[in-house]
């Protein structure tokens, strides 16, 4: 069974900063089956990328999304206000899976 | 515009059956499946399983395969579903998803509101 590993656990940042968010597999994922999703307190998770790196329907182009196997990266190119929240990286096709997340908070 | 809204919250004592509800609109029902996260409190999210709305083929979580029965009504445009023999520990927020495959399950575009599930004596 595939492990999924975020890191870091908590990232600390500021307005306008640059977030690098990374999500390690312990076994390659297939067809880049790996989405991002983003959610705040109180909130139902949202979808932010899909196949490692396509963008999901509204989603500002401030969020970027790479890698492929057993590597991804979730980067924020300049953090608004509104991004500080938990992020979640999962593994999707037979065996559903997500990672335990990141947490990105103020500085 | 796509919208999935999830019953109400619940309070079971354990050894009971909960059955929660997600009512989808906005898109053809039975082009797409619908998935089921749970997220206990303070916890991260956990996937517990997948029905694709075409077929009623359903995929489940090893953990809680034994415990969770997953159904839809295209009648309706809702699913369902019903998790038993109830443990303190799965007191949590039970979220319905729309997952973009009928065939496997997908990412998950758009979710309910989530439903809190709260087990005690």
């Amino acid at each position: 069974e595939n492990v999924l590993t975020q890191s870091p656990g908590t990232l600390s940042l500021s307005p306008g900063e640059r977030a690098t968010l990374s999500c390690w597999a312990s076994q390659s994922i297939s067809t880049n089956y790996l989405a991002w999703y983003q959610q705040k307190p109180g909130q139902a998770p949202r979808l932010l990328i899909y196949g490692a790196s396509s963008r999901a329907t509204g989603i500002p182009d401030r969020f970027s999304g790479s890698g492929s196997g057993t590597d991804f990266t979730l980067t924020i190119s300049r953090l608004e206000p509104e991004d500080f929240a938990v992020y979640y990286c999962q593994q999707y096709g037979s065996s559903p899976l997500f990672g335990p997340g990141t947490k990105v908070d103020m500085k | 515009q796509v919208q999935v809204v999830q019953s109400g919250a619940e309070v079971k004592k354990p050894g009971a059956s909960v059955k929660v509800s997600c009512k989808a609109s906005g898109y053809t029902f039975i082009n797409y499946g619908i998935t089921w996260v749970r997220q206990a409190p303070g916890q991260g999210l956990e996937w517990m399983g997948w029905i694709s709305a075409y077929n009623g083929n359903t995929k489940y979580s090893q953990k809680i395969q034994d415990r969770v029965t997953l159904t839809t009504d295209s009648s309706t445009s809702t699913a369902y579903m019903e998790l038993r023999s109830l443990k303190s520990d799965d007191t949590a927020v039970y979220y319905c998803a729309r997952s973009r495959s009928l065939a496997i399950p997908y990412y998950f575009d758009y979710w309910g509101q989530g439903t809190l599930v709260t087990v005690s004596s």
